[in-house]
């Protein structure tokens, strides 16, 4: 089994400052990682994506996320955020490898971005 | 990516009556969608992976005879929550399985049990 911790449940940024949102993961197995976003009273939507190759991954709208094994970590940055990133972040993790696995999310973050 | 949709968006029932909650994959055919639930200011939790001709497999946890998954079809999957709660009152989530690992996320039905 494995499981997702965002500490951060909310955390408030001003237009243009960077911002990191936390995620650390705890599994026996090898996993692949996600982090989704939520926009009010939308769907989730793939931000970027871990499985495999460089630690570094970029992703959609300028954020990108670093997998760090050894911390089992994979923090998502964007160096310079806008209004409109004001958002429910997800961070999620799956069983590497074949089948169809669902995925364990984290209880997310709430970006609020402050003009 | 896949285009998911669910229906209805919003729906408000009584205590002991049923609702049926639709989710389609209206652009990729889905042998396996997944059924997810989300509580107010909460995560998303699995509750189910549907497979389409089979049997839905089931999280731990989760009463299969109260939350009935019917995936008739490649395109389409059916969550029936029966005799509903005002426990029940939650948002549901389907989502489809595309490619590299990816799950593409319907909208979400909002239920809200009186």
């Amino acid at each position: 089994a494995q499981s997702v911790t965002q500490l951060d449940s909310q955390v408030p940024v001003f237009e243009e400052a960077p911002v990191e949102l936390r995620c650390n993961y705890s599994s026996s197995v090898s996993v692949y990682l996600f982090w989704y976003v939520q926009y009010p009273n939308q769907g989730l939507q793939l931000l970027l994506k871990y499985l495999s190759g460089s630690t570094l991954v970029k992703g959609i709208n300028g954020f990108e996320a670093e997998f760090n094994k050894s911390q089992t970590s994979f923090h998502l940055r964007k160096p310079s955020v806008h209004i409109s990133d004001t958002a429910e972040y997800f961070c999620a993790v799956r069983t590497s490898g074949g089948g169809a696995d669902g995925l364990t999310f984290g209880k997310g973050t709430h970006l609020i971005i402050q003009p | 990516g896949a285009v998911v949709s669910q229906h209805p968006s919003w729906v408000i029932c009584k205590s002991g009556t049923s609702v049926k909650i639709e989710c389609r994959s209206l652009d990729f055919q889905a042998t396996t969608m997944f059924w997810y639930r989300q509580f107010p200011k909460q995560s998303l939790m699995l509750m189910a992976t549907s497979n389409e001709g089979s049997k839905a497999t089931y999280e731990q946890g989760v009463e299969k005879d109260k939350f009935l998954i019917n995936h008739a079809s490649l395109t389409l999957s059916t969550l029936t929550v029966t005799s509903a709660h005002p426990e029940d009152s939650s948002f549901y989530i389907c989502s489809v399985i595309g490619g590299l690992y990816e799950q593409y996320f319907g909208p979400g039905t909002r239920l809200t049990v009186t």
